[in-house]
């Protein structure tokens, strides 16, 4: 069972937004709303910013959101500001005991 | 705020064996599931394994390519994760982190402890 997929990168103008999209399969994506998205910047640990699919944790600002369809998954990010430059991935629950979680391949975004 | 600290990631050699340990609380042992994500240098995420809450068994589960050669162990007494690698390979290098994790959500990271697999 591979990783889901997302775009290597993404960029957009401050104030633009952004949509990154995450691919997977009626095994995981499609099957569980356990999908969650997390920000990593340089040499940082990731951080929570989506959950559930379409869920912010306190703290999070309002200007990410998440949604699903089918097997995609996607996180928007609207206002797009400097500090959201940084790496994101998607995650999915499978219920797969072999690879219990599955994650994305990552999506670098830019802030031009 | 809750904390996990990562500590034990070293240079070992490939067949070797390494423990890394994650410092947290009581608190999070009985309400979360711990788990272990790695990243190998430069590339994305992947989730290693986990150890479920003593009211859900306590048990672990890994994922396969890991399987029959990491551990994850539960100390009470020092409210202390530990991940016990054994027969290490070289695509074992990565930053290990330590998560809490409620209903499918990797809510809470520690910061990562390196450990690198080379000759």
């Amino acid at each position: 069972q591979s990783a889901l997929t997302q775009p290597a990168s993404v960029s957009g103008s401050a104030g633009q937004s952004i949509t990154i999209s995450c691919s997977g399969t009626t095994g995981d994506v499609g099957r569980y709303n356990y999908v969650s998205w997390y920000q990593q910047h340089p040499g940082k640990a990731p951080r929570l910013i989506i959950y559930d699919v379409n869920n912010r944790p306190s703290g999070v600002s309002s200007r990410f959101s998440g949604t699903k369809s089918g097997n995609a998954a996607s996180l928007t990010i609207t206002g797009l500001q400097a500090e959201d430059e940084a790496d994101y991935y998607c995650s999915s629950y499978t219920g797969d005991i072999t690879r219990l979680y599955v994650f994305g391949t990552g999506t670098q975004v830019a802030v031009l | 705020e809750v904390h996990l600290v990562e500590s034990g990631g070293t240079l070992v050699k490939p067949g070797g064996s390494l423990r890394v340990s994650c410092a947290t609380s009581t608190f999070l042992f009985s309400n979360f599931y711990i788990n272990w994500v790695r990243q190998a240098p430069g590339k994305g995420l992947e989730w290693v394994g986990l150890v479920k809450t003593t009211f859900h068994g306590g048990t672990t589960e890994y994922a396969a390519p890991v399987k029959g050669r990491f551990t994850i162990s539960r100390d009470f007494s020092k409210d202390t994760v530990y991940l016990d690698m054994s027969n290490v390979k070289t695509e074992d290098t990565a930053v290990y982190y330590c998560v809490t994790e409620k209903s499918g959500t990797f809510d809470n990271w520690g910061q990562g402890t390196l450990v690198t697999v080379s000759s």
